[in-house]
């Protein structure tokens, strides 16, 4: 009931291209979903995060979709570049607090 | 730069032994979480603090402990290591439990030999 699984696992884009990277949770009392990047050497750092009342949430080059019928949220990075070459976690949590984690996605953006 | 602060940032020991990870939270945040992200476990949640009492338990194992202390810095201990506890270890913090988002310090890579 606790887990959050992700998908996939590395991904390989070329510059200019959209990175899609997908989630899914079992636990219908998680109530904040957010996106960490993490680069080699540094901890977590927020990305953007939605809650389940909207269904949609854009920063920038960056989208989070959430489907709440179906369990389901996932990171879109339009425009992808170089520098987004990091790894991606997806997490949720209930009423704030500590966050489940997805695990991981390993993004690569060729030139 | 997230304002949360942890020493040291590598750390090299032999198995048996004891260490302790030191963490700072941001500013004005009365909240402290510690995860450990191996390879093989993801970003796994071991415990909570809220201005000094714990709040939350994950997946912490007895020979690790915790506290944090009146002035909100938190310190992890971690005892009788072994080869599978090398890892990364990160702390968090946030102004309330309810709040979110957690800030990330830089964490401590702990390597046991």
């Amino acid at each position: 009931q606790q887990q959050v699984k992700q998908s996939p696992q590395s991904l390989i884009v070329q510059k200019g291209g959209i990175s899609i990277i997908n989630c899914a949770y079992e636990n219908t009392a998680f109530d904040y979903f957010p996106w960490y990047q993490q680069f080699p050497g540094k901890g977590p750092a927020l990305l953007i995060a939605i809650r389940p009342d909207v269904s949609e949430k854009k920063e920038g080059r960056f989208t989070i979709s959430f489907n709440k019928s179906a369990k389901q949220f996932s990171l879109h990075i339009m425009d992808s570049q170089p520098g987004d070459s990091a790894t991606y976690f997806c997490a949720a949590s209930m009423l704030g607090g500590k966050l489940t984690f997805g695990q991981g996605t390993i993004l690569t953006v060729h030139p | 730069d997230s304002g949360v602060t942890q020493t040291p940032k590598h750390l090299i020991t032999a198995t048996g032994q004891r260490v302790t990870l030191r963490c700072s939270p941001r500013s004005g945040d009365l909240s402290v979480y510690w995860y450990q992200q191996s390879l093989d476990q993801g970003l796994q949640f071991l415990i909570q603090y809220y201005n000094g009492e714990e709040r939350a338990k994950g997946n912490i194992l007895e020979r690790f402990s915790a506290q944090q202390f009146p002035d909100l810095h938190s310190e992890l201990n971690l005892s009788s290591l072994e080869l599978g506890d090398s890892a990364l270890y990160f702390c968090a913090s946030s102004p309330r439990p309810e709040d979110s988002p957690l800030h990330f310090g830089n964490g401590t890579r702990l390597t046991v030999t």
